[in-house]
């Protein structure tokens, strides 16, 4: 299994374009999610999917989409890049419903927006 | 989702065992404990978890008081490589249905390990 792959690793834009974050899995998760880390802060929630077809807000979701289409992706859509939204990226999956919900992180995004 | 409070910054020397603790006064009765960690640049990962139970596994042990309010990971041969950022996090286990706790893992500032040769 490959886990949970982001691409790209890095990215650089330009105020006001737009671009997608890649995020797969390849462990038939039902959950999928986003989060942000800004320097030297822990993790915050983006969106959130518990199934394709399936998408929430977390806490921090404004300027970006997302679609589930397929239990396997889950990618992050920036649509109007703003500096405020240069950070890393991280894509996580998890499997059960139950306690042992342990999620997997991908290696990041890391993202600049000038 | 109940609060943590961890150290800013441990150390620990490469062999000894390192400890970290975590308060959670106000946890409730359905929420578990969980680790994770940081390690420079990558995406967190998962340690372990508890409700009340002390528990073990290949990396580390956790020990939950008796009235679980705070808790401690036990890395038990700390290496170089376990130089990271851990996360103590308290949550419901599983998936809370019609809310926005769906799998939300809540990250604070976490505790600087740092082992020293």
């Amino acid at each position: 299994n490959a886990g949970v792959t982001q691409t790209p690793k890095f990215q650089v834009l330009k105020t006001g374009q737009s671009m997608t974050l890649q995020c797969a899995q390849d462990m038939n998760h039902e959950y999928m999610s986003w989060y942000r880390q800004d320097p030297g802060m822990g993790l915050r929630l983006i969106h959130y999917s518990v199934g394709a077809g399936i998408t929430d807000q977390g806490e921090v979701p404004n300027g970006y989409n997302v679609s589930r289409s397929t239990t396997e992706d889950f990618p992050l859509r920036l649509l109007s890049a703003a500096p405020s939204q240069t950070s890393v990226y991280f894509c996580a999956s998890s499997y059960e419903r139950g306690v042992n919900n342990e999620q997997f992180f991908g290696p990041g995004t890391r993202l600049t927006v000038l | 989702d109940a609060k943590t409070t961890q150290p800013t910054s441990m150390d620990c020397a490469e062999g000894r065992a390192a400890n970290l603790p975590c308060n959670h006064s106000t946890i409730s009765g359905n929420e578990y404990v969980y680790w994770y960690r940081q390690i420079h640049s990558q995406g967190p990962q998962y340690i372990i978890h508890g409700l009340k139970n002390n528990e073990t596994n290949e990396m580390a042990s956790l020990i939950i008081t008796e009235d679980r309010k705070s808790s401690t990971l036990i890395l038990p041969h700390a290496t170089l490589r376990d130089t990271a950022v851990y996360y103590c996090i308290v949550r419901v286990g599983g998936w809370v249905a019609g809310g926005t706790s769906y799998g939300k893992l809540t990250f604070g500032q976490g505790t600087i390990l740092t082992v020293h040769p």
